[in-house]
């Protein structure tokens, strides 16, 4: 069965552009979260989206938003890029949604802001 | 202010030098504790969960325990292809799917 897959995996951007990652979760999984991972920093949660709701936001700016889709794929968007929204986006999805649950992370996108 | 706390930041071991990896939280209303593993440019592999003191899970050479303050991750005998950074994360209630992580333990296993 294919894990979580995430597209692109490397994306360079400069200071102000907009951004969109996405993410198609394991089949049958319902749940969707994103984290942010800075070099040297374990990952930061961003927003989980269950059932196309949003169930959870970190502390993350109003730059960041996210949705959810039918099929359960998701998107992460993140407007106005800052220098210091380089990082690798990670997305993970897990089968209910219901904590405590293991989540099942992809390989990540690899966002470089110049 | 909620915290989870890895130590040390990196252990160089021979192969065969069992150590630990530890965990240490600060947070109230503890729900679950995670052990991930990261390998460079891939994203975090599930390892273990504990849910409560006492608790103990065991994979191969890993074995994780859990206190009400702290998590262990003993590693038996470790091999080259053990070389990875371990993460710890921890469910305590926030907002949902919220995991809070540690910073995580880089460990290098020479042959």
């Amino acid at each position: 069965d294919a894990g979580v897959t995430q597209s692109p995996t490397h994306l360079i951007k400069t200071r102000g552009q907009h951004v969109t990652l996405r993410c198609s979760p394991i089949s049958g999984h319902k749940s969707v979260s994103w984290y942010q991972q800075v070099l040297g920093q374990g990952p930061q949660f961003i927003f989980q989206y269950y059932e196309k709701e949003e169930r959870g936001r970190g502390n993350f700016p109003d730059r960041f938003s996210a949705r959810q889709f039918p099929n359960y794929s998701s998107e992460l968007n993140v407007n106005a890029l800052l220098l210091g929204d380089s990082a690798l986006y990670l997305c993970a999805s897990s089968p209910s949604g219901m904590v405590p649950e293991k989540l099942f992370f992809g390989s990540g996108t690899q966002l470089s802001v110049l | 202010e909620d915290q989870v706390t890895q130590s040390p930041e990196a252990l160089r071991l021979q192969e065969g030098e069992s150590s630990s990896l530890n965990c240490s939280y600060t947070v109230s209303g503890l729900r679950g504790l995670f052990w991930y593993r990261q390998d460079p440019g891939k994203g975090p592999e599930f390892l273990f969960t504990l849910y409560s003191a006492g608790e103990e899970k065991e994979k191969e050479r890993l074995k994780a325990t859990l206190t009400k303050k702290e998590s262990f991750l003993h590693i038996t005998a470790p091999k080259p292809e053990d070389s990875a950074t371990y993460l710890c994360a921890v469910d305590y209630g926030g907002s949902q799917g919220n995991l809070i992580f540690g910073k995580g333990t880089k460990l290098s296993v020479k042959p």
